[in-house]
């Protein structure tokens, strides 16, 4: 198994722009969701979903849509890039009920100027 | 006011040394404690579970303390493998999803 995998590892955006960071998990998790990590916040949780075609708002979900189409994928989208999006972007997934097992993925480290 | 909160650190401690990292929570209702490791530069992986009753793995022991709202992590034998920072975590249902993430304790073991 691959586990959970995110592409790109590195981007950088110019203000406005807007992307899509992907991720995948192999293993038929029914949850997923996507973190960021800024120094002195810890992480903190964006959006999530519960199963294919379910998804909702984290702490702090502005500026991010997502979408849930099939099981293995949970990509996030940027829809207008700003600074204050500048961050390390970690996706999880774990069984329905087991939270203390969630698997992070290596992270995508994102520059936005 | 947020929900964890953890001495950042850094812990520089030699090889052999014993430490322990302190976190407090602030919600009550809180059901769910773990604690994570993050090695530099890479994703959390989760180290262990924290129970009512306390729970040991190896080196490592945790304790939970509801009426003080404080979680521990206790390090014996400190390896230099152990070099990392160590997440405290806390979910306020169990089985859900919304994880509270605290910055995290840098230990760094010394030779």
């Amino acid at each position: 198994n691959a586990g959970v995998t995110q592409t790109p590892k590195f981007q950088v955006l110019k203000t406005g722009q807007s992307m899509t960071l992907q991720c995948a998990q192999d293993m038929n998790h029914e949850y997923m969701s996507w973190y960021r990590q800024d120094p002195g916040m810890g992480l903190r949780l964006i959006h999530y979903s519960v199963g294919a075609g379910i998804t909702d708002q984290g702490e702090v979900p502005n500026g991010y849509n997502v979408s849930r189409s099939t099981t293995e994928d949970f990509p996030l989208r940027l829809l207008s890039a700003a600074p204050s999006q500048t961050s390390v972007y970690f996706c999880a997934s774990n069984h329905r009920g087991h939270t203390d097992t969630q698997y992070f993925g290596p992270g995508t480290r994102l520059t936005v100027l | 006011r947020k929900e964890v909160e953890q001495d950042p650190g850094p812990f520089n401690v030699p090889e052999g040394a014993t430490v322990a990292f302190n976190c407090t929570y602030s919600n009550s209702a809180s059901q769910s404690f773990f604690w994570y490791r993050q090695d530099c530069r890479k994703e959390p992986k989760l180290l262990m579970s924290v129970y009512s009753s306390g729970n040991e793995d190896g080196r490592f022991t945790a304790q939970l303390n509801r009426a003080s709202q404080y979680i521990s992590l206790l390090i014996r034998d400190s390896k230099l493998s152990d070099s990392a920072t160590y997440l405290c975590v806390v979910s306020l249902q169990t089985g859900a999803n919304n994880l509270f993430f605290g910055t995290g304790t840098r230990l760094t073991v010394i030779p």
